[in-house]
């Protein structure tokens, strides 16, 4: 099974702060995503990459910026962690190979709050 | 119009009915569609994926997808409490790589 995990299921941070949220995933996939959930808004993609070193913006990417320096791992950082990044973070992964094309799998989620 | 939309429900089924989930998609999404279900506070579980015209059963769900009108639909046949859930359905927008997602349709089971 594709396993997808998250660095913190639960995190409090102050405003101004730097903020890092890790996704690692162990199938080997192209692709990663990261995503902010966010009752009546959805998800919305923040930034996402299909290869070491690459990263594409999303659709709400200010704010935000990321780091992939290994094909499991996917980091999401907060440069200024402000009240309004209150939210679920969701990271996902996918493979662009095989039967399970484009198949999103999800971590399970880091609810942020800023103070 | 949304790239991908969906009734934000609640659907209201008996226990042992059918729920019948719909969406329905823009130019924009295309190839294919994906049908998630997430429980209140956790993240989303992929459940089906379809490809192709027509239906794809497994287990208790079907999805059918009709590229032609634009819909893709899911069906939950003996539905459970246990399926009481917000179900996402997803599309795959050629243009920059990446799924798009409608806002979910809620589904409550009651026994």
């Amino acid at each position: 099974d594709v396993k997808v995990t998250q660095s913190s299921r639960y995190l409090v941070k102050r405003t101004g702060e730097k903020v890092f949220l890790e996704c690692v995933q162990d199938m080997d996939h192209e692709n990663m995503f990261w995503y902010r959930q966010d009752p009546g808004l959805g998800l919305r993609l923040i930034y996402f990459s299909y290869d070491v070193k690459m990263k594409e913006k999303g659709d709400i990417p200010e704010g935000y910026s990321v780091s992939r320096e290994k094909k499991e791992r996917f980091s999401l950082i907060l440069e200024s962690a402000s009240t309004n990044q209150t939210s679920m973070y969701l990271c996902a992964s996918s493979s662009r190979r095989g039967l399970h094309y484009n198949e999103q799998f999800f971590g399970p989620g880091t609810r942020l709050t800023v103070l | 119009q949304k790239e991908v939309e969906q009734n934000s429900g609640p659907l209201s089924v008996p226990e042992g009915a059918i729920a019948s989930l719909n969406c329905t998609y823009s130019d924009r999404v295309s190839q294919s569609f994906f049908w998630y279900r997430q429980y209140s506070g956790k993240s989303p579980e992929l459940i089906m994926s379809i490809y192709s015209n027509g239906d794809k059963e497994d287990g208790r769900f079907t999805a059918q997808l009709n590229k032609a009108s634009q819909y893709v639909s899911l069906l939950i046949r003996d539905s459970q409490p246990s399926d009481s859930a917000t179900y996402l359905c997803a599309g795959y927008k050629a243009a920059g790589n990446k799924l798009t997602f409608g806002g979910g349709t809620r589904v409550l089971v009651k026994p």
